[in-house]
């Protein structure tokens, strides 16, 4: 009865490769998002989705491109993997996100990333 | 660039003393406030949210907002080692827009 789920755990990679992360969340939540966690356990916003459509995209690489099928799932796809990629990525999804500044965001188990 | 600071610690208390956490943002619209815990190697968890000014008690956890000085703070009382983690400040800037601290690293020791 996982509520935020991530796969996979643990993804270690060349260089230059390309690789995405799934997202799920059976909270029946609207909005959906991405974070990075860096070695500095300095957590970022990377893209906010609500009800599948791109509501916030920071400033990150255009090699990053989130997808989301419907609104329990937000995809991350990451081309041509640099080093300063490595990082824990982790998905959380709030009940509304737009409008509702006051809500939780629950937040998935991470993906730990390792670009060698 | 809207701003989330904390202290990075390492804090250290002795098991049953109080340990406060504190953080400044610099955003005067944010509208709410929340503090999440992080053990090492797992995802935040929300400890507590405030969205007015003043303190706001939850068992042994207490927040305080004073939106002038633009602060905001995580007061443990009866701190245990279970407690030792880091701890990080979001602030919600509105339409989804939170905004972490770079996270303050608690030490209980027994």
């Amino acid at each position: 009865d996982t509520a935020v789920s991530q796969t996979p755990k643990y993804l270690v990679t060349q260089m230059g490769n390309d690789k995405s992360i799934k997202c799920e969340q059976n909270l029946g939540h609207d909005t959906m998002y991405w974070y990075k966690q860096d070695s500095k356990k300095f957590l970022k916003i990377m893209f906010s989705y609500n009800n599948k459509e791109l509501i916030i995209n920071e400033t990150v690489p255009n090699r990053f491109s989130p997808k989301s099928p419907d609104k329990a799932h937000l995809n991350l796809h990451i081309n041509s993997l640099e080093l300063g990629d490595s990082a824990v990525y982790f998905c959380a999804s709030s009940p509304r996100g737009a409008g509702a500044p006051w809500e939780t965001q629950y937040f998935g188990p991470g993906t730990r990333l390792l670009v060698l | 660039q809207k701003e989330v600071e904390q202290n990075s610690g390492p804090l250290s208390v002795p098991e049953g003393a109080i340990a406060s956490l504190n953080c400044t943002y610099s955003d005067r619209g944010s509208q709410s406030f929340f503090w999440y815990r992080q053990y090492s190697g797992k995802s935040p968890e929300l400890i507590m949210s405030i969205y007015s000014n003043g303190d706001k008690e939850d068992g042994r956890f207490t927040a305080q907002l004073n939106k002038a000085s633009q602060y905001v703070s995580l007061l443990i009382r009866d701190s245990q080692p279970s407690d030792s983690a880091t701890y990080l400040c979001a602030v919600n800037e509105g339409n989804n827009d939170m905004r972490f601290g770079a996270g303050t690293r608690l030490t209980v020791k027994p």
